[in-house]
């Protein structure tokens, strides 16, 4: 079974100011790939980033990157520079190689400050 | 615009009756998935289904069905079974992925069922 823990069950960040959300996984398979998503009060769920276990660079993708680390089984995603519509809900979220199913984990709330 | 359409975005039933919600996609995906979240919680899966006519149980299929009759359209009907079924619903859909794994999952923007 896969499970994703993410700790942080919200944090305030300034407008601007850089924001790390921590994500930790756990997973027997070789193979698979981890996604960040950001759902806004309105529920919808964004796709932000993917990373795959056999990348060889970190993902990035405009102002979010992420920082995985797979011997410490971490992605945490990094959001620079952020803006009052960053404010939302994030989360990790594991699938295995070859499926279609996602693991989510309970999610960090964000609260940017003007 | 492709997409996914839920519908009711709110519903209200009475304890003992079922309900089902609509999930409609037109991006031709042909899986497609069954999300619930709680309150300040992730989301916890249903059911899913990679292809028409067949589908399998999530981690939290209890009290719950589901049929896939076409590709475009994945219902899920929460029965009278379902002891808590107060929550927010999501459905999605997933294109093929690149490499070893799976594609990213597309969302509704889900329905908010309350029982009263």
């Amino acid at each position: 079974a896969q499970k994703i823990t993410q700790t942080q069950p919200g944090m305030f960040v300034q407008e601007k100011e850089a924001v790390t959300l921590d994500c930790t996984y756990d997973t027997s398979d070789p193979s698979y790939g981890l996604f960040w998503y950001k759902q806004p009060s309105s529920g919808e769920m964004i796709f932000l980033i993917y990373q795959g276990s056999y990348d060889q660079q970190n993902a990035t993708e405009g102002r979010y990157s992420l920082n995985f680390q797979k011997a410490r089984k971490s992605a945490n995603l990094v959001i620079s520079a952020s803006q009052l519509g960053d404010s939302a809900m994030y989360f990790c979220a594991i699938v295995k190689a070859a499926g279609n199913k996602l693991t989510f984990g309970g999610g960090t709330r964000v609260l940017v400050k003007p | 615009d492709g997409g996914i359409t839920q519908s009711p975005k709110y519903l209200f039933r009475k304890e003992g009756q079922n309900v089902t919600l609509s999930c409609e996609q037109n991006l031709n995906h042909d899986a497609m998935y069954w999300y619930r979240q709680d309150p300040g919680q992730g989301l916890r899966l249903i059911y899913y289904s990679q292809i028409v006519n067949d589908f399998q149980k999530g981690d939290i299929a209890e009290g719950y069905s589901v049929s896939r009759e076409k590709k475009e359209s994945f219902p899920l009907t929460v029965t009278s079974a379902q002891k808590n079924p107060t929550a927010f619903y999501l459905c999605a859909s997933s294109i093929p992925g690149t490499g070893l794994v799976a594609g990213e999952l597309f969302f509704g923007e889900g329905s908010r069922l309350t029982v009263l």
